[in-house]
């Protein structure tokens, strides 16, 4: 059975970082690729970030560009979020998803980041 | 705003069939066959219903299906049934600038 389970977030300030993991199990985590994905409070769904299965191509949202970090390990099964310059914004519940080419097929429960003086 | 459109709400009364538009752009949904539509009930996680377009993953209804006509994708539910309310999401590749792009979500109400 795929699982994955995101740990990392909480409470920060404006400005801050916070450093998000995804533990994935179930299947062969080192031939898939991955994304991040968020979704604020009672809000939509927005793509935050890719990561290819051998880390050669990584593409983010414009909004996060700069700021964000994604990157994986693919010998502990894990995704990782580096995110810095925090905003009000960013307040979301983020997801990792699995890749499915263009498209994601299986998503964590998600951990939530709140942004907040 | 989300880069791809969809109205805000849609409704059916049981048996009904109910479709759900998705409006992009010759960027996105136009330019490739990468649509995608998602489940949602309140509190849990998204669920794939289609891909590429008009593909179900294993264990999605057959009432289920989709369709694509230019920068338009659309989302048929057909003998709606009480637990196919919920929020319905469709996103397309955009191109390695703009990965993935959601819509909006549309909330489907069972009358």
């Amino acid at each position: 059975e795929v699982q994955l389970v995101e740990s990392g977030g909480g409470l920060v300030q404006p400005g801050g970082s916070l450093r998000l993991s995804c533990a994935a199990s179930g299947f062969s985590f080192s031939s898939y690729s991955m994304n991040w994905i968020r979704q604020a409070p009672g809000k939509g769904l927005e793509w935050v970030a890719y990561i290819h299965s051998s880390s050669n191509f990584i593409y983010y949202a414009a909004s996060v560009r700069g700021r964000f970090t994604i990157s994986r390990d693919n010998a502990k099964n894990s995704l990782f979020l580096q995110m810095n310059s925090l905003r009000d914004e960013d307040t979301a519940v983020y997801h990792c998803a699995r890749d499915h080419t263009y498209d994601v097929d299986y998503w964590g429960q998600g951990t939530l980041v709140t942004v907040s003086s | 705003q989300s880069a791809l459109t969809q109205p805000p709400s849609a409704s059916g009364s049981p048996g009904q069939s109910v479709t759900i538009s998705c409006t992009g752009t010759s960027s996105d949904v136009g330019g490739y066959n990468y649509v995608s539509w998602f489940q949602q009930h309140p509190g849990k996680v998204p669920r794939l219903m289609i891909y590429e377009v008009t593909k179900r993953p294993s264990g999605v209804p057959d009432r289920f299906s989709g369709s694509k006509s230019g920068n338009t994708a659309s989302l048929t539910v057909s003998g709606l049934q009480a637990e196919d309310e919920a929020d319905y999401y469709c996103s397309s590749y955009g191109g390695n600038n703009n990965f993935l792009v959601f819509g909006g979500g549309t909330k489907l109400t069972v009358l």
